[in-house]
């Protein structure tokens, strides 16, 4: 069965900053990862994916993440980051019969 | 990707009314999925909305409480039945065309059950 992990609930980091946050997933193929953001009230919104290729994936925003396959891992990361991006983050893995895992998300707060 | 709507975007009800939820898709969609938020919580998937069939529900859900059509390939509903105060969440639908699983999200919609 598929699963996902993200081992920190909450992380605060001032603004300008860099951030990273972790995503461990279990799956028993090679599987397709997402980020999703989700700003106070607002819907999902897809960060960036990476189904297969280069290992180091951007996206919006100024993110990107590193798939690691020996440590089951799909980190995201960004070198600094603004007030803006104070929202939920959702690791996802997929598909099993079309269908995502999400995980429990992390809570990331920026002070000035 | 797509552009998804969800109406209403918000609603409090009162304990033992239903309603219905819509999401509406600005192209065709093969796959279209309904999920719970509920507060503080992570995304749980409640049943995939399939055109022309039934829809397939998860565990823990059940057509009678969550009654689902999908009428065609950019439009589906949700009703929440016999509502209860454990109900309170938010309601969001998604699509994907796209065997890799890929899914766009709607706004959700902010469901409160007094």
């Amino acid at each position: 069965a598929q699963s996902v992990t993200q081992p920190d609930i909450h992380i605060t980091v001032s603004e300008g900053a860099s951030l990273e946050l972790r995503c461990n997933y279990s799956y028993g193929a090679t599987p397709y990862l997402f980020w999703y953001v989700q700003s106070p009230g607002q819907g999902l919104q897809l960060l960036l994916k990476y189904f297969s290729g280069d290992t180091l994936v951007q996206g919006i925003k100024g993110f990107e993440a590193e798939f690691k396959r020996s440590q089951s891992s799909f980190n995201l990361r960004k070198p600094s980051v603004h007030w803006s991006d104070a929202a939920e983050y959702f690791c996802a893995v997929g598909p099993n019969d079309y269908k995502l895992s999400f995980g429990a998300g992390t809570t990331v707060t920026v002070r000035a | 990707s797509a552009v998804i709507s969800q109406k209403p975007s918000r609603d409090i009800c009162q304990r033992g009314t239903s309603l219905t939820i819509q999401c509406q898709v600005d192209s065709q969609v093969t796959m279209m999925f309904w999920y719970r938020q509920q507060p503080g919580q992570s995304l749980t998937l409640i049943a995939t909305a399939n055109q022309g069939s039934e829809a397939t529900y998860e565990s823990g859900f059940v057509i009678d409480k969550f009654p689902i059509s999908r009428p065609n390939l950019t439009f589906s509903t949700l009703t929440v039945s016999n509502m209860s105060p454990e109900d309170s969440s938010i309601y969001l639908c998604s699509v994907s065309s796209s065997g890799r699983g890929e899914q766009y999200f709607g706004p959700g919609t902010r469901l409160t059950v007094t």
